[in-house]
């Protein structure tokens, strides 16, 4: 069935240096991978998004990218700060349906 | 503009009672899901609606839980019997619906404790 893999469980930087989040999807019908960051005892915030006709989007600091043939898209956070630090979640959906969730990483930025 | 939000944010019930979870949507958004995150199992879906019917009822986990959608707006889950697997945050998410809209908004969840 539908599957994501998202690795590492567990990332941690200093502020000021980058952070790079991957994930490897099964189904290559495929077509919408959304991020979410979850703050303690918060839902799930939507940061950035990428379509499968596209293979980089840009937003501030944060940039996501697409490999359709290798199946695999990536989170970068450059310029970490402090209030980076949460549970990031990657996802894929073939359809406007269901979100198939990556199963979080734990980003924690130190100052 | 308002976000999604549901009630209660915590629940604590007895083994064996029934429950019932409550999500409202971002006003104008057409669809509307369900999703179960706990610490082994991570985040779950369990149900989609477009409007006030559910194509994708593939990830309820038993035939103790249902979902309903009134007026293609509140929308509620309801769990009977409750077991102590249950227990889990229950998030809502909504999204517009429209042709070229994939995006979801989370609301904070519930916190569902089975004693």
């Amino acid at each position: 069935g539908e599957n994501v893999e998202q690795h590492p469980s567990t990332l941690s930087v200093q502020e000021g240096d980058s952070a790079v989040i991957k994930c490897t999807y099964s189904d290559s019908a495929s077509n919408y991978f959304p991020w979410y960051k979850q703050e303690l005892g918060k839902g799930p915030q939507l940061i950035i998004d990428i379509r499968s006709n596209v293979g980089e989007k840009k937003d501030q600091r944060i940039a996501v990218t697409l490999n359709k043939t290798a199946k695999h898209f990536s989170l970068h956070i450059t310029e970490t700060q402090p209030e980076d630090s949460a549970v990031y979640f990657c996802a894929a959906t073939t359809q406007r349906g269901k979100l198939i969730f990556g199963q979080g990483t734990e980003l924690s930025v130190k100052p | 503009g308002a976000g999604v939000s549901q009630s209660p944010s915590n629940k604590v019930t007895e083994k064996g009672k029934d429950v019932e979870l409550r999500c409202d949507p971002i006003s104008g958004h057409t669809a509307l899901y369900w999703y179960r995150q706990s610490l082994g199992q991570g985040l779950e879906f369990l149900i989609y609606f477009q409007g006030n019917s559910a194509p994708d009822k593939s990830g309820l986990p038993s035939d103790r839980f249902s979902a309903e959608r009134t007026g293609g707006s509140v929308s509620t889950l309801t769990i009977q019997r409750t077991q102590q697997e249950d227990s889990a945050v229950y998030l809502c998410a909504s999204s517009p619906g429209g042709a070229d809209s994939y995006e979801q908004y989370f609301g904070p969840g519930t916190r569902l404790t089975v004693t």
